[in-house]
């Protein structure tokens, strides 16, 4: 099992330019989210799905695009970077979903740390 | 007002110490509570559910104060392995997913 995967580590982005980040995860887990972290803030949730072709919106959603066409993949898409999107940004999933059981220990990756200039 | 609150620290203890933390949650549906350990510059790791009554895990315990809405770790014995940040969780339940991260404290032990 490699749990759950994140690419790419590193990236540095110019104002304006748009990329995906990715995230997959192998323990057919219905539940997937993206979340970023900044200083002093803690983690905020983006965006989250609770299963393939299922995805809603977290605390700071605008900027970033989701989609979930399977259940191993969780692309983040930034479609214009800012500069206040630098950040560092965890994916991470878990088994509760459609079921509507209580949300159970997330799996997190190893994080993307995006600079945008 | 937001939805976790933790003191950020940092606690700076002497190996073997007794340390506390402690985080308020400001919603009262809140249903499920947990504590994360995160090192530096890696992802957050499941440190323990809290339960109503109370849990232990070794030299880890957590308890849950629904009427006050507060939340404590204590960490006995401490080890320089434990030098990390621990993050307070909430789900609230109602939104299926939707964890509430408090901003974390840092503890470091000192030989």
């Amino acid at each position: 099992n490699a749990g759950v995967t994140q690419t790419p580590k590193f990236q540095v982005l110019k104002t304006g330019q748009s990329m995906t980040l990715q995230c997959a995860q192998d323990m057919n887990h219905e539940y997937m989210s993206w979340y970023r972290q900044d200083p002093g803030m803690g983690l905020r949730l983006i965006h989250y799905s609770v299963g393939a072709g299922i995805t809603d919106q977290g605390e700071v959603p605008n900027g970033y695009n989701v989609s979930r066409s399977t259940t191993e993949d969780f692309p983040l898409r930034l479609l214009s970077a800012a500069p206040s999107q630098t950040s560092v940004y965890f994916c991470a999933s878990s088994r509760s979903g459609l079921a509507g059981v209580i949300q159970e220990t997330q799996y997190f990756g190893p994080g993307t740390r995006l600079l945008v200039l | 007002r937001k939805e976790v609150e933790q003191d950020p620290g940092p606690f700076n203890v002497p190996e073997g110490a007794t340390v506390a933390f402690n985080c308020t949650y400001s919603n009262s549906a809140s249903q499920s509570f947990f504590w994360y350990r995160q090192d530096c510059r890696k992802e957050p790791k499941l440190l323990m559910s809290v339960y109503s009554s109370g849990n232990e895990d070794g030299r880890f315990t957590a308890q849950l104060n629904r009427a006050s809405q507060y939340i404590s770790l204590l960490i006995r014995d401490s080890k320089l392995s434990d030098s990390a940040t621990y993050l307070c969780v909430v789900n609230r339940g109602s939104t299926l997913g939707r964890l509430y991260f408090g901003r974390g404290t840092q503890l470091t032990v000192w030989p």
